[in-house]
């Protein structure tokens, strides 16, 4: 049974638009949320993290929104780039817990 | 600081031979984690080392893969037979588990071939 879904294999967005890739969890033990970023044959690497004391957070083109009532988190880039084309990973870990709970991935390509 | 090094980067075997992986962390960091990624289970965790100690191998498929961390600089994750199932991309992270919520920095990978 998968604690983190990411229920989208894969999006496509226009460059310069809004990229909004989704997380749903269910272990409400989760305190901690990542986005990691993974290019082809590249190991994951981080992007950014939220903690379950914050609804929202923010770098640079990249924010993070978490939902703990709906159990949900979101990552939003504006303005989307080509660059950006990769596969993005949803995170989640407890406080009591040493290890990350990964998704299964989104696909994101970037059009120019 | 060079980063979580992996070796070797691809390995091509056949069914039955005894597979080694490779993994450096990063100097300083006391955890260390084994993932494996496919297309269908996506990044699952198999074991994790917490100051060379193993805490949790209750991701390690079967009896047939093993890991050690003989000292904080080296860690190897063995299959012994290799089956073609178990081809896949296995990935080695470290963090420094002194700071709560510290981020796992990964290696490149390791892509299995199992014929």
């Amino acid at each position: 049974d998968q604690q983190v879904k990411q229920n989208s294999p894969s999006l496509s967005v226009q460059e310069g638009r809004i990229s909004i890739l989704n997380c749903d969890y269910t272990n409400s033990m989760f305190d901690y949320f990542l986005w990691y970023k993974k290019y082809p044959a590249e190991g994951p690497t981080f992007l950014i993290s939220i903690s379950s004391i914050k609804d929202k957070n923010e770098d640079g083109r990249f924010t993070v929104f978490l939902n703990k009532s709906a159990k949900h988190l979101s990552l939003h880039i504006v303005p989307s780039q080509p660059g950006d084309s990769a596969v993005y990973f949803c995170a989640a870990s407890s406080g009591s817990q040493g290890n990350l709970i990964f998704g299964k991935g989104t696909k994101l390509s970037v059009k120019p | 600081d060079a980063g979580v090094i992996q070796s070797p980067r691809h390995e091509v075997t056949e069914m039955g031979q005894e597979v080694t992986l490779r993994c450096k962390p990063i100097s300083g960091h006391n955890s260390l984690f084994w993932y494996r990624q496919t297309m269908m289970r996506g990044l699952e965790l198999l074991i994790y080392f917490n100051n060379n100690v193993p805490i949790d191998d209750s991701g390690m498929p079967e009896d047939r893969f093993s890991a050690k961390m003989p000292n904080a600089s080296f860690s190897t994750l063995k299959i012994q037979p290799s089956e073609p199932r178990d081809s896949a991309v296995y990935f080695c992270a470290s963090s420094n588990r002194d700071r709560v919520y510290e981020k796992l920095f990964f290696g490149s990978g390791t892509q299995l071939s199992v014929l």
